[in-house]
């Protein structure tokens, strides 16, 4: 089992480019979740998805879209990437009531 | 409003020295403590889930343990091989499907 995968692994953009990072599970779990990791700020949740064809907006949803593509598919968009974006970007996966398991992060900047 | 602080923010330790570290947390209702320990440069990995006061679990030369207010993540004779970032979180009864993380404590253990 490959568990969460995410790519890209690293990317730069310039401000207003757009990019969709994505991220896929083999543990057939739920839900879904993104985050975004910044010195000193901690995880902080930016969508999450509790089950196919749902989703809802974390501690800090502004400037991204997601979309649930399937029960092992779960997409972030950029669609103006902005230099506030810059930061890295965890994807997760639980079967809802117990831990999550993460991806290996993508390494977002914008420049 | 749910909060979960971590201390130290950074601790040395030299090879053998025992210590612990704290993560205090402020729940409407708790569903779940959770750690996790974080390499540099890779996703959070998931070591343990408490859930009621008294609880304890144990890995190797870590052990947590879970009060109505904190929990501690005891670490025994560590080695150079567990200097990592550990994270704590919770789940609460008000967002059941959600994580709330800390900022979580460095740990660098010298030979």
């Amino acid at each position: 089992n490959a568990g969460v995968t995410q790519t890209p692994k690293f990317q730069v953009l310039k401000t207003g480019q757009s990019m969709t990072l994505q991220c896929a599970q083999d543990m057939n779990h739920n839900s879904m979740y993104w985050y975004r990791q910044d010195p000193g700020m901690g995880l902080r949740l930016i969508y999450y998805s509790a089950s196919e064809g749902t989703t809802d907006k974390g501690e800090v949803p502004n400037g991204y879209n997601v979309s649930r593509l399937n029960k092992r598919e779960f997409s972030l968009r950029l669609e103006s990437a902005a230099p506030s974006q810059t930061s890295v970007y965890f994807c997760a996966s639980s079967d809802g009531n117990g831990e999550q398991f993460f991806g290996p992060g993508t390494r977002l900047t914008v420049l | 409003e749910d909060q979960v602080t971590q201390s130290p923010e950074a601790l040395r330790l030299q090879e053998g020295e025992s210590s612990s570290l704290n993560c205090s947390y402020t729940v409407s209702g708790l569903r779940g403590l959770f750690w996790y320990r974080q390499d540099p440069g890779k996703g959070p990995e998931f070591l343990f889930t408490l859930y009621s006061a008294g609880e304890e679990k144990e890995k190797e030369r870590l052990k947590a343990t879970l009060t109505k207010k904190e929990s501690f993540l005891h670490i025994t004779a560590p080695k150079p091989e567990d200097s990592a970032t550990y994270l704590c979180a919770v789940r609460t009864s008000s967002n059941t499907g959600k994580l709330i993380f800390g900022q979580g404590t460095t740990l660098q253990v010298k030979p």
